[in-house]
């Protein structure tokens, strides 16, 4: 069957530290994968986009890869801030998609204690 | 430059009851996506409207319809509620002929509780 996970369980980290979160799919062949931040009682928020032909993308403190044999992408925080607490999402579109629609795991929280 | 807008931002029904939640795209976007997100899970994929009509389906039953209106406003509808329904429904927005390489714009939701 299809599936797309991340953590479950919540991520605690140091002020200042690097955060890596995983997120791992099986049995799709995804065009592009997103990262979007949500935080509690909003929308998510986009983050990064990552193409199937691209290892690797960078936005500031942000930085995501996406290793299409290993089926999985990370999504790492440099420098951590308390402010980036929140709910981090990953989200594929499957390669036989033309509309955009986004298939999500159920997202991994982050807390960066200061 | 608006962003998202849905309305209302909280509703309470009971089982068997219909529903309307309303959604407004960013300015300039042309496609509206409906997702339910369910407590501590990611969004899923309800439906996607363009140009009027709907364009693409996720699993959910026939009780979830929608429309897309003129000026590219949406509205989806939820008849005869299950307890099950509560979640929060998410409307995203974006432009045709570049959705699938571009990022979703999404509201902050209606939250829907069935008694």
């Amino acid at each position: 069957s299809q599936k797309i996970e991340q953590n479950s369980e919540a991520l605690n980290i140091q002020e200042g530290k690097t955060a890596t979160l995983t997120c791992n799919y099986t049995n799709y062949s995804p065009a592009y994968l997103q990262w979007y931040r949500q935080d509690p009682g909003r929308g998510p928020v986009f983050l990064l986009l990552i193409r199937e032909n691209e290892k690797e993308k960078r936005k500031e403190r942000l930085k995501v890869t996406f290793d299409t044999t290993l089926k999985q992408s990370l999504f790492h925080i440099t420098a951590s801030q308390p402010a980036d607490s929140a709910t981090y999402l990953c989200a594929l579109v499957p390669g036989s998609s033309n509309t955009g629609k986004l298939i999500f795991g159920q997202g991994t929280t982050l807390q960066v204690k200061p | 430059d608006a962003g998202v807008t849905q309305s209302p931002t909280h509703l309470i029904k009971t089982r068997g009851q219909q529903v309307t939640l309303r959604c407004s795209p960013k300015s300039g976007h042309d496609t509206v996506s409906w997702y339910q997100q369910a407590l501590g899970q990611g969004p899923q994929f309800i439906f996607q409207y363009y140009e009027e009509e709907e364009r693409q389906r996720g699993n959910f039953p026939d009780r979830f319809s929608g429309h897309q209106f003129p000026n590219y406003s949406s509205e989806l509808n939820v008849n005869a509620l299950l307890l099950g329904d509560s979640a929060l429904y998410l409307c995203a927005s974006s432009l045709a002929g570049t959705a699938i390489n571009q990022p979703q714009h999404f509201g902050d939701g209606t939250r829907l509780s069935i008694l």
